[in-house]
């Protein structure tokens, strides 16, 4: 079964640019996370979907940044326009919605942004 | 708010050599402690858990405890291999959303390198 899969696994765009993060969770998992490491500090939670809904995006910076999951598939998070301090690993995991007990969240490999 | 504190790395080691790399914690409630890890070029894997005082997670000759009275989740290994090398963050959650569904909160990780 594939996991997580995010895309680019690398990104360097310029300031002010438009750049677009790719997240595919396992199939069948309802819930999807972001999270973004900036260098040598926390893994930060951004926002959580439940299917297609937003459930809790307390954890997003700005308004520069838009999250989607059209159909609670795949996810897309766009930040525009970009910033110096954006830059940074941006992770994705999902995990299964199951009633009753806590269930995992795998993490893809991350999409490492560079803002020039 | 809910936080973890991990011991600063780089880490580095010679092969066969004992591991321990701190972490304490700052939550309300009676949180579940992790163990992640993230191997160079892949995606974040829980490495082991607990989720109540006095547990012991263990996986991979890994082991750490939940000391409620100390606060601290501390990972430890006998004996480390070359393949060990990676980043290693500690987390916690207490926040379990409907669905049995919970958002870790990461330390800043700590990178271990282990020279043959």
């Amino acid at each position: 079964e594939a996991g997580v899969t995010q895309f680019p696994s690398h990104s360097v765009i310029e300031k002010g640019q438009t750049v677009t993060l790719r997240c595919d969770p396992i199939s069948g998992h309802d819930n999807l996370y972001w999270y973004r490491r900036v260098m040598g500090k926390e893994i930060k939670f951004l926002l959580h979907f439940v299917k297609e809904s937003k459930q809790d995006e307390s954890g997003m910076p700005n308004n520069r940044f838009l999250a989607e999951r059209t159909g609670g598939t795949y996810s897309t998070l766009k930040v525009q326009p970009a910033e110096l301090e954006d830059s940074g690993v941006y992770f994705c995991a999902s995990s299964q919605n199951r009633p009753g007990g806590n269930t995992e969240a795998f993490f893809g490999q991350g999409t490492r942004l560079t803002v020039v | 708010g809910d936080s973890v504190t991990q011991m600063e790395g780089p880490v580095t080691l010679s092969e066969e050599a004992f591991l321990t790399i701190n972490c304490t914690y700052t939550a309300t409630g009676y949180p579940s402690l992790f163990w992640y890890v993230q191997y160079p070029g892949e995606g974040l894997q829980l490495l082991l858990k607990a989720t109540k005082a006095d547990d012991k997670g263990s996986n991979k000759g890994f082991e750490a405890t939940y000391r409620k009275e100390t606060t601290s989740f501390h990972l430890e290994k006998g004996s480390v291999q070359v393949s060990d090398s990676a980043v290693y963050f500690c987390a916690l959650s207490d926040r379990i959303l409907g669905g049995g569904s919970y958002i870790p909160t990461f330390g800043r990780g700590t990178s271990l390198i282990v020279h043959p």
